[in-house]
């Protein structure tokens, strides 16, 4: 699976947009964009995912690049529960996942 | 997506005891993956533990030490065997469901 690149960690305040970028530039043709967030003391909790296309849930959208190398998950209206570590992991979906480091997301007041 | 119940939650050991930790899913899943975190680290994988075969071990982790189970489609169990201190961290199963996985809440692990 390919490797990805996110900052250590963001800050972000209440109720603005937080958007969070990560680096995939060795990703394949069949490999997925997937960010999951681990709140602390919990496993992790799956956000979105997505192939090519942006895409959007009740929790966030997904923005890829046209060339696949980078995408940035956003959460529209960050709230404090918000606080956690963002994993951006890139797979073909048909084994483990990966976890890199993750960005440390921290929703100021 | 399937919803994993860990448990226990959390246990304090003493060293050289071992720990049972199971995982059931309330669905049929093929593929089960076994994690471990430790204090202020990211998830690592222990194994992927498929029903009917043996599980594979990453790199690192081997079956003496962490033996798994899969007995059917809705239940794994990973035991953490002859504890030291060093194993004292957050073990995490996760299942595959489609294009998504779900993971367990974490067995948290104190090894004294």
């Amino acid at each position: 699976d390919a490797k990805t690149t996110q900052p250590p960690s963001m800050d972000c305040a209440e109720g603005r947009a937080a958007n969070l970028p990560c680096n995939h530039s060795t990703i394949s043709g069949n490999e997925y964009v997937y960010w999951y967030r681990q709140i602390h003391s919990q496993g992790p909790q799956y956000i979105i995912h997505g192939l090519k296309n942006n895409e959007t849930n009740e929790m966030a959208s997904l923005i890829i690049t046209e060339d696949r190398k980078s995408s940035t998950l956003i959460l529209p209206h960050a709230t404090l529960r918000d606080t956690a570590v963002y994993y951006c992991i890139v797979t073909t979906g048909a084994n483990n996942l990966f976890f890199g480091t993750g960005t440390r997301l921290t929703v100021i007041p | 997506s399937a919803v994993i119940s860990q448990k226990p939650s959390r246990d304090i050991c003493q060293r050289g005891t071992s720990l049972t930790i199971q995982c059931q899913v309330d669905s049929q899943v093929t593929m089960m993956f076994w994690y471990r975190q430790q204090p202020g680290q990211s998830l690592t994988l222990i194994a992927t533990a498929n029903q009917g075969s043996e599980a594979t071990y990453e790199s690192g982790f081997v079956i003496d030490k962490f033996p798994i189970s899969r007995p059917n489609l809705t239940f794994s169990t990973l035991t953490v065997s002859n504890m030291s201190p060093e194993d004292s961290s957050i073990y995490l199963c996760s299942d595959r469901w489609n294009y998504g996985y779900t993971f367990g809440s974490g067995t948290r692990l104190t090894v004294v």
